[in-house]
């Protein structure tokens, strides 16, 4: 099947720092990109969706200037954690639909990223 | 809002059928139902997707009724692996986007 591959798989930054998170779609194309967050023991959340080309659709809660998308081609989609907290440190996953398929075709996801706040 | 229901874990032991129900009242016509399972510290992987009826692949067996207002996703002789969280979820059409929304999913325990 498809392949999502998210990068890094673990990073552990100071408070305050930024931190990018890349999820590359290999084999195939996605106009959109899918971004969840998951706390230990808890299903994981939609952030947001990114969408190549334009601007990322956040769901109710999410901050826009802390976690920011970007979508600049139709395999590449990074998210940035800016000026990370503490709060913030979480399993992050990026997941994306291969557009050959029909709608309800499912999502790939990628491998995750613990992010680690000191 | 996740549009699912599943029983929040379940115990099983080795070689034995495992069936975890998934309740969707409100699934749409065109929503197709798709599990994923997900262990510690992964991402989810597929394992099945389904619109009605029966569909089977070399891992689970995928039950839905004529209302499909639930499914039953079948791993058969489960194996000490198969200890993970398994999601059950149907599509959303949301601010003309399709999502995944995730619920609470099921936490199997498979004991030797």
């Amino acid at each position: 099947g498809a392949v999502v591959s998210q990068h890094p798989s673990r990073v552990i930054c100071k408070s305050g720092t930024s931190v990018k998170i890349e999820c590359r779609s290999l084999d195939f194309q996605a106009t959109t990109m899918f971004w969840y967050r998951q706390f230990p023991k808890q299903s994981l959340m939609l952030m947001a969706t990114s969408n190549e080309g334009s601007k990322a659709t956040y769901e109710q809660g999410v901050e826009k200037d802390k976690f920011l998308i970007n979508h600049a081609s139709l395999t590449l989609s990074t998210l940035t954690v800016t000026s990370a907290h503490p709060e913030d440190s979480s399993f992050y996953i990026c997941s994306a639909r291969d557009e050959e398929g029909t709608v309800n075709e499912k999502l790939f996801f990628g491998s995750g990223t613990q992010l680690s706040v000191l | 809002l996740a549009k699912t229901t599943q029983p929040i874990s379940m115990d099983s032991y080795e070689g034995q059928e495992v069936n975890i129900t998934c309740s969707h009242n409100n699934i749409a016509t065109n929503d197709y139902i798709t599990w994923y399972q997900q262990f510690p510290s992964q991402g989810p992987r597929f394992i099945i997707q389904g619109y009605k009826t029966k569909v089977t692949n070399e891992v689970a067996s995928l039950f839905i009724p004529a209302d499909r207002k639930s499914s039953t996703l079948s791993l058969p002789r489960v194996s000490l692996s198969d200890t993970a969280v398994y999601y059950c979820l149907v599509g959303d059409w949301m601010d003309s986007s399709y999502k995944l929304i995730f619920g609470s999913g099921t936490r199997l325990l498979v004991r030797p």
